[in-house]
């Protein structure tokens, strides 16, 4: 499968304060750039996605930026709140990074 | 809403069984998928399909078959289960689309083989 590569794998931060997850993927083949929040004992759920006709795309308190150059794409939580602490994957193609646990310490 | 259903939430079973895992989705979507998840390693692909009869080999499908007989329908066998295939399996469906779509996926089966 596609090497996708997530960080980091854990991140704690304090309620209000913003979180950032980055993922790498390593060929220009696909132009659909998704990102999954999974909480406790839940399903995988889409939160966001973005395709490569834009740079950044923003909902709420979400955003995900892409930069096709240099093959990342970043998902950005701000004004954190405990409903958002739960694993993060990044997806490229058909595959999935190895998820970020982010906890938000209230 | 889109609703992928998977047969067991939780099953037991013992090494060398022959296990079926089921996955039905309501949305009509061509495209079906079976994924693993363990800690650590996220979502890796066993095998997926574009259509009725089809079906593709992921990164991980050995040890496994799938059968794909209806549009709705999509099962994950386990041909003689073994302890490192205890795992959380998650179906997912999706439509077809050049330029990707995203992935709606069931509630998993948490298999256990001892």
């Amino acid at each position: 499968g596609e090497n996708v590569e997530q960080h980091p794998s854990t991140l704690s931060v304090q309620e209000g304060d913003s979180a950032v997850i980055k993922c790498t993927y390593s060929d220009s083949a696909s132009n659909y750039f998704p990102w999954y929040k999974q909480e406790l004992g839940k399903r995988p759920q889409l939160i966001i996605d973005i395709r490569s006709n834009v740079g950044e795309k923003k909902d709420q308190r979400i955003a995900v930026t892409l930069n096709k150059t240099a093959k990342h794409f970043s998902l950005h939580i701000t004004e954190t709140q405990p409903e958002d602490s739960a694993v993060y994957f990044c997806a490229y193609k058909l595959s999935f990074g190895a998820g970020t646990t982010v906890t938000v310490r209230a | 809403d889109v609703k992928v259903t998977q047969s067991s939430r939780y099953l037991v079973k013992r090494t060398g069984e022959k296990v079926f895992l089921e996955c039905v989705q309501d949305m009509d979507h061509e495209n079906m998928f079976w994924y693993r998840q363990d800690p650590g390693l996220g979502l890796r692909l066993i095998y997926f399909s574009y259509d009725v009869k089809m079906k593709e080999k992921g990164d991980i499908p050995e040890g496994y078959s799938v059968s794909r007989e209806k549009k709705e329908r999509f099962s994950l066998i386990l041909e003689s289960a073994s302890t490192n295939q205890t795992s959380m399996y998650l179906c997912a469906s999706s439509t077809p689309g050049t330029e990707g779509s995203p992935l709606h996926f069931g509630n998993g089966t948490r298999l256990t083989v001892t």
